[in-house]
């Protein structure tokens, strides 16, 4: 089983800001996903990332709001861009099966 | 597209009792299914899989999971329900999904709350 980190666990921001999360796994992973959790819901792909391309978006979800890094086969960044408080949610990284313990992230 | 159904919002038992929790699936061809578990305040914890071979599949923390093709059903079951075992179970099936790269799907979650 991989081991996944997440950096921060917790944040509030102010509306128009952005927030980079860290996601970090303990062995090789070809491809890394992000995810959202809005409040009260189910989590929601956002988008798959895969080391040394573009990361892939699903409907709804576009680069510039949150780009994404996947610079080796275990680390990756996600960035909400030009937040509202909307984008309240929890944010999971992950590999096809396991989970970091997640992003809370306040906007007010 | 492949979708899994929580039918239960929320689920309640009295620790000892057996508990299930319930989860349907909708697929082409087979399928692969998947259940987790969210403690308040933590990640998504996985339990257990069914990609082939025995329908009745072992996981974490004694659950385990019957995979039933004729109902399409994927459900979790534990004999004896403990009160740490009060959480959100969310119920995934991987697909293969328009970018062309396998992803989770998840259902709407239930929540387990067991009494004393």
């Amino acid at each position: 089983s991989a081991v996944i980190s997440q950096k921060p666990s917790r944040d509030i921001c102010q509306r128009g800001t952005s927030l980079t999360i860290q996601c970090q796994v303990d062995s090789q992973v070809t491809m890394m996903f992000w995810y959202r959790q809005q409040p009260g819901q189910s989590l929601t792909l956002i988008a798959t990332a895969n080391q040394g391309s573009e990361a892939t978006y699903e409907s709804g979800f576009v680069i510039d709001k949150f780009p994404i890094s996947r610079p080796n086969l275990t680390f990756s960044t996600l960035t909400v861009s030009n937040m509202s408080p909307e984008d309240s949610s929890i944010y999971l990284c992950g590999s096809i099966q396991y989970f970091g313990p997640g992003t809370r992230l306040l906007v007010l | 597209a492949q979708s899994v159904a929580q039918p239960e919002d929320q689920v309640n038992v009295a620790e000892g009792n057996p508990l299930t929790v319930k989860c349907t699936y909708s697929v082409s061809g087979n399928p692969y299914l998947f259940w987790y578990v969210q403690y308040p305040n933590r990640g998504l914890q996985f339990l257990l899989k069914y990609i082939t071979g025995d329908n009745l599949v072992k996981g974490s923390y004694g659950f385990e999971a019957e995979f039933n093709k004729s109902q399409t059903s994927f459900h979790l079951k534990k004999p004896s329900a403990l009160v740490s075992d009060s959480a959100l179970y969310f119920c995934a099936v991987r697909e293969r999904g328009n970018t062309g790269f396998q992803k989770l799907v998840f259902g709407t979650g239930t929540r387990l709350l067991v009494s004393p």
